[in-house]
């Protein structure tokens, strides 16, 4: 499986927009781009997802690197609620490969 | 419906006792899975099951034995546990088909266990 590297941990102000990075080097062109977030005591919550195309829907906007070896989570506006791991996952189209977590970035919100 | 159900939310057992944890969904998804989560850790997947048939086991010790009653219920039957189980078990379920697209899993809030 392609892997994706994100940062440990970012930090954010409250109502500010937040940039979340993946690196994806060596995804594949059937791979699909899947963030997922977990708040606390939560399970993982399905954010977005997107092939090629910058994606956005009401809970957040993803961006796509034109060569797709990278991509952005973009949260316009961070509140407090907004506080958890992010994850950044890669799933092929052509197969029943299951969703296999990496480490993610855990998203602290400053009030 | 768009949720999965997992009972109980928190369960402490003894290491010789027997316990089962379940799992309910009502979204007509046909893939159901179980994954295991170890604190500040990711997600790791345990079993799927597709169209109540186990299809995938990712070489889990056999003191859990998964069952699938029908296309709604999934369980998660506990023998003989040691205490480096205690984790939180998530129960997911999606769509089986193969394709990367959609909304992909929907998630329980799981089962925080402990095993004494």
């Amino acid at each position: 499986d392609a892997k994706t590297t994100q940062p440990n941990s970012m930090e954010s102000n409250e109502e500010e927009p937040v940039h979340l990075p993946c690196n994806h080097s060596t995804i594949s062109g059937t791979d699909y781009i899947h963030w997922y977030r977990q708040l606390p005591s939560q399970g993982p919550e399905y954010v977005i997802h997107g092939l090629t195309s910058n994606v956005n829907n009401r809970m957040a906007s993803l961006a796509i690197a034109e060569d797709r070896k990278s991509s952005t989570l973009i949260l316009h506006r961070a509140t407090l609620r907004d506080a958890a791991v992010y994850y950044c996952i890669l799933r092929d189209v052509g197969s029943a490969r299951q969703l296999t977590f990496g480490s993610g970035t855990q998203l602290t919100v400053l009030p | 419906d768009t949720e999965v159900t997992q009972t109980p939310k928190h369960l402490v057992m003894g290491m010789t006792n027997k316990k089962s944890l379940k799992c309910e969904q009502h979204m007509g998804h046909r893939a159901m899975y179980w994954y295991k989560q170890k604190a500040k850790k990711p997600p790791e997947l345990m079993f799927v099951y597709s169209y109540e048939k186990l299809s995938i086991n990712e070489s889990v010790p056999s003191r859990f034995s998964p069952e699938c009653p029908n296309s709604s219920l999934l369980n998660l039957h506990l023998h003989a546990l040691q205490p480096e189980d205690s984790a939180l078990y998530l129960c997911a379920s999606s769509r089986p088909e193969r394709t990367g697209q959609g909304r992909g899993y929907t998630f329980g809030s799981g089962t925080r266990l402990t095993v004494v």
